[in-house]
């Protein structure tokens, strides 16, 4: 079956840092990968995406390359603030929505001022 | 235009008992989905309705059921409630079912089993 492993946190960084999530996955087919975020008492918010090999999603300073060939989309961003504090899931739709997403723990994201 | 909103916010329930939750899709959107997401884990996928008709399900027992209506809002019903269904319930909507589409969440419902 589907499956998605990402780094256990917390990841404690300080501002400005560079930051790296690893995110690795095991699919069926060619899957659609995910980055989600969610800030404290709120749903998920989509932060990027990719939807085959060598594609790289972007958003806000965050950036992720689908590797077929390592089966990972880590999740970088080249200097990090407070705001960005929040907890980051990595996810996989394989099934055409009818297994739905599959989402990883999560890494809860800490950035020190 | 409007997001996903869910409702209610928060509700406390004790074992054996039924509960319903409710999910309005984002505008335009004619398919939804339903996760369990558990304290300090990731979401669970628990199924998916397109077009009023359940599309796919996850490993959850039949007492969770659901519904779309014809204007493509939702509904999740757990019947029988134990300890363990404690947890947050993410509804999401897409434009389409494929894998490429995009899931937009709304901000949960927080269920208590007591």
């Amino acid at each position: 079956g589907n499956s998605v492993t990402q780094m256990e946190g917390p990841v404690t960084l300080s501002e400005e840092a560079f930051l790296t999530i690893n995110c690795t996955y095991t699919a069926t087919g060619y899957p659609s990968l995910f980055w989600y975020v969610q800030y404290p008492g709120e749903g998920l918010q989509l932060l990027l995406k990719a939807t085959k090999a060598d594609d790289k999603g972007s958003n806000k300073g965050f950036e992720a390359t689908y590797r077929k060939e390592t089966t990972s989309f880590h999740l970088e961003k080249g200097s990090v603030q407070v705001s960005d504090s929040a907890v980051y899931f990595c996810a996989l739709d394989s099934g055409g929505g009818a297994d739905g997403l599959t989402f990883g723990k999560g890494t809860h994201l800490i950035i020190q001022p | 235009e409007t997001g996903v909103t869910q409702s209610p916010t928060h509700l406390i329930k004790t074992r054996g008992q039924q509960v319903t939750l409710r999910c309005s899709s984002q505008s335009g959107h004619n398919t939804v989905s339903w996760y369990q997401q558990a304290l300090g884990q990731g979401p669970q996928f628990i199924f998916q309705y397109y077009r009023e008709e359940e599309n796919g399900r996850g490993n959850f027992p039949p007492r969770f059921s659901g519904l779309q209506f014809p204007n493509y809002s939702s509904e999740l019903n757990v019947n029988a409630l134990e300890l363990d269904d404690s947890a947050l319930y993410l509804c999401a909507s897409s434009l389409l079912r494929g894998r490429t589409d995009t899931q937009y969440f709304g901000p949960g419902t927080r269920l208590t089993v007591l």
